[in-house]
């Protein structure tokens, strides 16, 4: 019964390779999120997709291309690795309501040699 | 992020002591969320606050949002192991709640 789930919870992979995370919801959720945490614990937010369409891309590099097939699935997909690319990665999801919470994944960490 | 200071960075503090996290904006907030996070874990969602002056408990743990709706503190009473991770707080400032600016967060330790 889990509510966000990601997969897989642990990438180790080398420079230049591309890789997928993916993120499903249970919740119901229209709104889904991917979020980048640093070494320092800095969480800062990538994407924002609601009803499959893109509304938040903050200023992230055009190798990280969301793609969400559907409203409970939102995958993350990185082309040419790079080590600054290492941290653990969130999917969030919310319902499209104001001053709602957002429900965590257990996050993807992803380690780049 | 710069709009939002949380402090302390770290904290350790001996099992039954009480404890606060500040969280502080540099611009008026819709909404400020706490959020804990143990390690190797997603976040969870604590308390979220919205009005000024508004304050909120579960268990042990308040937190409470200034009138001018900028700074925000997470207060722990009598402390225990469990309650040890990592506290972030996030800031809506657009409104919508679809975009949070989190703070740079509180790793609690508690020492049995």
């Amino acid at each position: 019964d889990t509510a966000v789930s990601q997969t897989p919870k642990y990438l180790v992979t080398q420079m230049g390779n591309d890789k997928s995370i993916k993120c499903e919801q249970n919740l119901g959720h229209d709104t889904m999120y991917w979020y980048k945490q640093d070494s320092k614990k800095f969480l800062k937010i990538m994407f924002s997709y609601n009803n499959k369409e893109l509304i938040i891309n903050e200023t992230v590099p055009n190798r990280f291309s969301p793609k969400s097939p559907d409203k409970a699935h939102l995958n993350l997909h990185i082309n040419s690795l790079e080590l600054g690319d290492s941290a653990v990665y969130f999917c969030a999801s919310s319902p499209d309501r104001l001053y709602n919470e957002q429900f965590f994944g257990p996050g993807t960490r992803l380690t780049v040699l | 992020s710069q709009e939002l200071e949380q402090s302390p960075q770290s904290l350790i503090v001996q099992e039954g002591k009480n404890l606060t996290i500040n969280c502080t904006s540099s611009k008026t907030l819709y909404g400020l969320y706490w959020y804990k996070q143990k390690y190797g874990e997603g976040l969870i969602f604590l308390m979220m606050l919205q009005k000024g002056g508004e304050e909120k408990s579960h268990e042990k743990i308040t937190a409470k949002l200034d009138e001018k709706k900028q700074q925000s503190s997470l207060h722990i009473t009598a402390s225990q192991p469990s309650h040890a991770g990592i506290y972030l707080c996030g800031a809506d400032f657009s409104g919508s709640a679809r975009q949070l600016t989190f703070g740079s967060g509180t790793q609690l330790t508690v020492l049995p």
